[in-house]
């Protein structure tokens, strides 16, 4: 079983759409939780950083954790074709960075 | 966040020839950075960490004869991929740690490496 696992997609929605996207993981000891955005041909963008278990939201993002099922997600609403990238869950344990397990990433489109 | 800057962003080079990254931190002093290599549709994979005034720790199966890195300073590290073959050809991309603990990454924009 890998560490994170992570649905590579790709998945369409229309604009406007209520977009899902989720990983599970394996290893109890990650305490922090990212997502990133990926532009084709650019380097990964922090869209959110958590930590705790439950919801944070930040514009038409929300991320969600749930510690004691292993399980992430990240919500888009009223989603815009600019959102089409893909989309890398990532976590950590407690450190200096050199801890992070990124999953595959779920590519995005959202078609007007 | 941190503000990573990573030239050049593409680069063509003939086989046997080497090439040099550089990754520069614009608004804090990293004494660490990271290098990742990405395939295309797959994660990003640790490479190296870069320390600033000592050796790069290297992940395990990753070449340090092949990939040298050199943190001469506390803002600019540097990745050159010695004698390139066709097998280098990926998608090398640096990030920077906050300055607290637990600071998430933040990543330069890649650097797209074609051995022909």
């Amino acid at each position: 079983q890998k560490e994170v696992e992570q649905d590579p997609g790709p998945l369409s929605v229309p604009e406007g759409a209520i977009v899902s996207l989720n990983c599970t993981y394996s290893n109890s000891a990650f305490q922090y939780f990212m997502w990133y955005r990926q532009y084709s041909r650019k380097g990964p963008e922090l869209l959110m950083y958590t930590y705790s278990s439950g919801n944070k939201e930040d514009g038409r993002f929300t991320a969600q954790v749930d510690k004691s099922s292993k399980y992430i997600s990240l919500f888009i609403r009223d989603s815009q074709p600019s959102d089409s990238a893909t989309y890398l869950c990532a976590m950590s344990v407690p450190g200096y960075g050199q801890n992070f397990v990124f999953g595959p990433g779920t590519r995005l489109s959202v078609l007007p | 966040g941190a503000v990573v800057s990573q030239h050049p962003s593409r680069v063509i080079c003939k086989s046997g020839t080497s090439v040099k990254i550089e990754c520069r931190s614009l608004d804090f002093q990293a004494t660490t950075m990271f290098w990742y290599r990405q395939f295309p549709k797959q994660s990003l994979m640790l490479m190296a960490t870069s320390n600033e005034g000592s050796k790069a720790t290297y992940e395990q199966g990753v070449e340090k004869d092949k990939f040298l890195i050199n943190h001469a300073s506390l803002t600019l590290s540097t990745l050159t991929v010695t004698s390139a073959h066709p097998e280098d050809s990926s998608f090398y991309i640096c990030s920077v740690s906050g300055s607290s603990y637990n600071s998430p990454l933040h990543f330069g924009n890649g650097t797209r490496l074609t051995v022909t």
